[in-house]
């Protein structure tokens, strides 16, 4: 199946640096997700971008929707050690109505030294 | 958030038996629900898309006789791997959509190992 190209493909920083990773697509999405992922466990959502160029922030994670609608970014400010895990980017076509399937991106392994 | 489970969270067993995981949306009705397969260091793939009351949608490559999945209520559905093999070990994940915005909400996700 199609995988959204993400990228860093993995991230060792120390504590205190900020991350900024980011997630392109060839084909368009209205919808931009970012999830993390804890090992052994589900993705849980950390922002929601709906509207192209949208900038959205939740605590030290800002994420923008690409004015193409094409890509999006998130950056993490501050990382502290809580913060390592891998973080997926998840595209989806449409927002209101039937649900729609997720195109779920690569994937940035993210690892935070102290 | 809304609250999604699953049941069992690991299991294992042997090759050529079958496996039933259960996907529930504790509180949040869930038209649809998603089932996803992850292998070790890689992303999670849609498997099929689950609507309550009707037959999943599989996805390109997926044997719809092999993963048998059912949606009798809208807070349950349930994904069996039928005579299973050691190929299909790996991480199984699935959601539940609801909301006005469709949002899906994420189980915590199966790990089986078929030996």
């Amino acid at each position: 199946g199609q995988q959204l190209n993400q990228s860093p493909q993995s991230m060792f920083i120390q504590e205190g640096e900020d991350v900024s990773m980011n997630c392109t697509s060839s084909s368009i999405f209205n919808t931009w997700l970012w999830y993390k992922q804890d090992p052994g466990e589900g993705p849980v959502l950390l922002i929601a971008l709906y509207k192209a160029g949208e900038l959205t922030s939740n605590g030290r994670l800002t994420a923008q929707f690409g004015i193409t609608r094409k890509d999006s970014f998130l950056n993490i400010s501050a990382s502290i050690p809580s913060d390592v895990g891998i973080y997926f980017c998840a595209g989806q076509p449409r927002v209101t109505g039937t649900a729609s399937k997720l195109t779920f991106g690569t994937g940035t392994r993210l690892q935070v030294t102290l | 958030g809304a609250v999604v489970s699953q049941h069992p969270s690991r299991v294992i067993c042997k090759s050529g038996t079958s496996v039933k995981i259960e996907c529930r949306s504790l509180d949040f009705q869930a038209t649809t629900m998603f089932w996803y397969r992850q292998f070790p260091k890689q992303s999670l793939m849609l498997m099929a898309t689950s609507n309550e009351g009707s037959k999943a949608t599989y996805e390109q490559g997926v044997e719809k006789d092999k993963f048998l999945i059912n949606h009798a209520s809208l807070t349950l559905s349930t994904l069996t791997v039928t005579s299973a093999h050691p190929e299909d070990s790996s991480f199984y994940i699935c959601s539940g959509a609801g909301g006005p915005n469709n949002e899906q909400f994420f189980g915590p996700g199966t790990r089986l190992t078929v030996l």
